[in-house]
């Protein structure tokens, strides 16, 4: 089973629609992280969080909302969906001690398309 | 934190030595040399980072000179499965919020 798993992995829906995108983790790493990418560039920060009740806004938070529901999952919400928020999106766990080989684990993306 | 300039892609030759250039001559002195790849539209996969000493691990090695004002990424045998976007991030140790990831380099390995 991945370590990072993002729910769904694709979905089209239209301008206006509320949109959920879910990250579960398994790595019980405490701080979770959503990113966005658009064709040819690198990932942009949404959102991070450093525990369940920590919440902090990234670089482009604006019209993007988020849920730490628990330790293990970290949900972000489109609101109303526009067209431009058509990008991949990725989820991303760290440990903050940085013990394991692998400091930093991303999900496997989840592609929106939004008509 | 410092930003990075990469060259947006390179060529190597399969079961020869990737080199993948970096340079950061704004970095503070606490600032540390991460790199990523990301295989087509798959995750990014974290690969070594460093402060000022070279590292190495399973994947590769990361050379940092003196100065710190630029590094290499050397994958010393690139096979076809290394072809990916490579990203050199600095940041402070662990600051994953704050790492830009840039456009990277594109490196293609081939046959």
């Amino acid at each position: 089973d991945a370590d990072v798993t993002q729910t769904p992995r694709n979905r089209i829906t239209k301008t206006g629609k509320r949109i959920m995108l879910e990250c579960s983790q398994t790595k019980g790493h405490d701080r979770m992280y959503w990113y966005r990418q658009d064709p040819g560039l690198g990932l942009r920060l949404i959102y991070y969080s450093f525990d369940v009740k920590d919440i902090n806004k990234g670089e482009i938070s604006d019209g993007y909302s988020v849920s730490r529901q628990a330790q293990a999952k970290f949900s972000l919400s489109l609101e109303s969906a526009i067209p431009n928020q058509t990008a991949l999106y990725f989820c991303a766990t760290s440990d903050p001690d940085g013990t394991s080989n692998q400091p930093q684990h991303f999900g496997d993306g989840t592609r929106l398309s939004i008509l | 934190d410092a930003k990075t300039t990469q060259p947006p892609s390179m060529d190597c030759a399969e079961g020869r030595a990737a080199n993948l250039p970096c340079n950061h001559s704004t970095i503070s002195g606490n600032e540390y040399v991460y790199w990523y790849r990301q295989i087509h539209s798959q995750g990014p996969q974290y690969i070594i980072h460093g402060l000022k000493n070279n590292e190495t691990n399973e994947m590769a090695s990361l050379i940092i000179t003196e100065d710190r004002k630029s590094s290499t990424l050397i994958l010393p045998h690139a096979t076809l499965r290394d072809t990916a976007v490579y990203y050199c991030i600095v940041s402070q140790i662990y600051n994953f919020n704050k790492f830009y990831f840039g456009s990277g380099t594109k490196l293609n390995v081939k046959p």
